[in-house]
């Protein structure tokens, strides 16, 4: 079964340093992967996916992912952290019609 | 282009009671799955309908079911709730298969006391 693992459930960060989210899948088959954002009492928005061709991925609010097959990691970056990318980030994998996700990082932006 | 709505968005409700929470995913799309959310338990799949068949389901009791209705507008029943019910129900909708991703709505906060 596909499985997703989040490094680190808290990650803090100050304003305009480098955000780096970890993620590492376990997949049979090539996935699907994806990165997600929640806001407090929202729903998820969709930053970004992998799903074939390249894999240096980019999503909205500048933020990038790079598949890397050889060590299952689908990582999140972004350069310069702003105060409004604090919320929590689900990477996700596709399994059979559903999405897989792990357990989150909550991102904290210190000014 | 309207998102995908799901109502109502805050819901209290006692146990033993049953409860039907309802979803409109974006137009065109035909698949809408539902997922729980606990911060326990994180998030979770609960069923995905495809043209008003249930495509695949997770592994929850069969007091969570759902349907799927013509227009592709979904609703999802809980009967007989319980305390551990208490969660965030997220619907998402897509065109077609998991790979285009999915949009999700701003779920329903259900609280049972």
């Amino acid at each position: 079964a596909q499985s997703v693992t989040q490094l680190g459930s808290h990650v803090s960060v100050s304003e305009g340093a480098l955000v780096l989210l970890r993620c590492n899948y376990s997949s049979s088959v090539p996935p699907y992967l994806f990165w997600y954002v929640q806001y407090p009492n929202q729903g998820l928005q969709l930053l970004l996916k992998y799903t074939t061709g390249a894999t240096l991925v980019k999503g909205i609010n500048g933020f990038e992912a790079e598949f890397k097959k050889s060590e299952t990691s689908f990582h999140l970056t972004k350069p310069s952290a702003h105060m409004s990318d604090a919320a929590e980030y689900f990477c996700a994998v596709s399994d059979r019609g559903k999405l897989i996700f792990g357990q989150g990082t909550e991102l904290s932006v210190k000014p | 282009k309207a998102g995908v709505t799901q109502t109502p968005r805050y819901l209290i409700k006692t146990r033993g009671q049953q409860v039907t929470l309802s979803c409109s995913p974006i137009s065109g799309h035909r698949s809408v799955s539902w997922y729980q959310q606990t911060p326990g338990q994180g998030l979770q799949f609960l069923f995905e309908y495809f043209s008003e068949t249930q495509r695949n389901k997770g592994n929850f009791p069969g007091r969570f079911s759902g349907r799927q209705f013509s227009n592709s507008r979904s609703e999802m029943n809980v009967s007989t709730l319980e305390l551990g019910d208490s969660a965030l129900y997220l619907c998402a909708s897509s065109v077609q298969e998991v790979g285009y991703g999915y949009t999700f709505g701003s779920g329903t906060r259900l609280t049972v006391v």
